[in-house]
């Protein structure tokens, strides 16, 4: 699986989008971006995931560049309750359940 | 709630003992995978299970085992415990069809210390 890079730690305000950068420039043309949160105690939660296309669900929207080198995921609208620990990962979606976490980026938001 | 549940939530062993953790899935899932979190860090991929067989193994020592039951249960279990086994243990599951894996629903891990 490919190698990703995310900053260590960022704050949002409650209300404001969140935007979370990723990198991943070696990805392959078979590797999809995957983002999981992990809130303080609790196992890792399924964010959102993507090819190239942008994706859109509930909770959050998926932005992969053209040369998908690399990706933002967007909260829309932070709330306290966002405050975790996301997760970039990108993985041949056959490749069975092997998740590669790196580091992640700790999301404060603030009131 | 993602329906996948873990027993015990907080467990406390000696080095050298022996523990087993359980795990389980949500209904309709058929495959299981484990992982191990130290504090401060990511998971880490230990191995996956389906239709009760590994299917897949990260970069732990044999001592690390697991079953997954018809149930689509499962255990992990260690032996030879050691310090740095310490960690928060979680478990996923997911549904497989062929080659195709839905996203992982995780449960809310087993707090492992190792004295």
């Amino acid at each position: 699986d490919a190698k990703t890079t995310q900053p260590p730690s960022m704050d949002c305000a409650e209300g404001r989008a969140a935007n979370l950068p990723c990198n991943h420039s070696t990805i392959s043309g078979n590797e999809y971006v995957y983002w999981y949160r992990q809130i303080h105690s609790q196992g890792p939660q399924y964010i959102i995931h993507g090819l190239k296309n942008n994706e859109t669900n509930e909770m959050a929207s998926l932005i992969i560049t053209e040369d998908r080198k690399s990706s933002t995921l967007i909260l829309p609208h932070a709330t306290l309750r966002d405050t975790a620990v996301y997760y970039c990962i990108v993985r041949v979606e056959a490749a069975g359940n092997k998740l590669t976490f790196g580091g992640g980026t700790r999301v404060l938001v603030k009131p | 709630e993602t329906g996948v549940t873990q027993s015990p939530t907080h467990l406390i062993k000696t080095r050298g003992q022996q523990v087993t953790l359980r795990c389980s899935s949500q209904s309709g899932h058929n495959t299981v995978s484990w992982y191990q979190q130290a504090l401060g860090q990511g998971p880490q991929f230990i191995f996956q299970y389906y239709r009760e067989e590994e299917n897949g193994r990260g970069n732990f020592p044999p001592r690390f085992s697991g079953l997954q039951f018809p149930n689509y249960s499962s255990e992990l279990n260690v032996n030879a415990l050691e310090l740095d086994d310490s960690a928060l243990y979680l478990c996923a599951s997911t549904y497989r069809k062929g080659s195709s894996y839905n996203e992982q629903f995780f449960g809310p891990g087993t707090r492992l210390t190792v004295l």
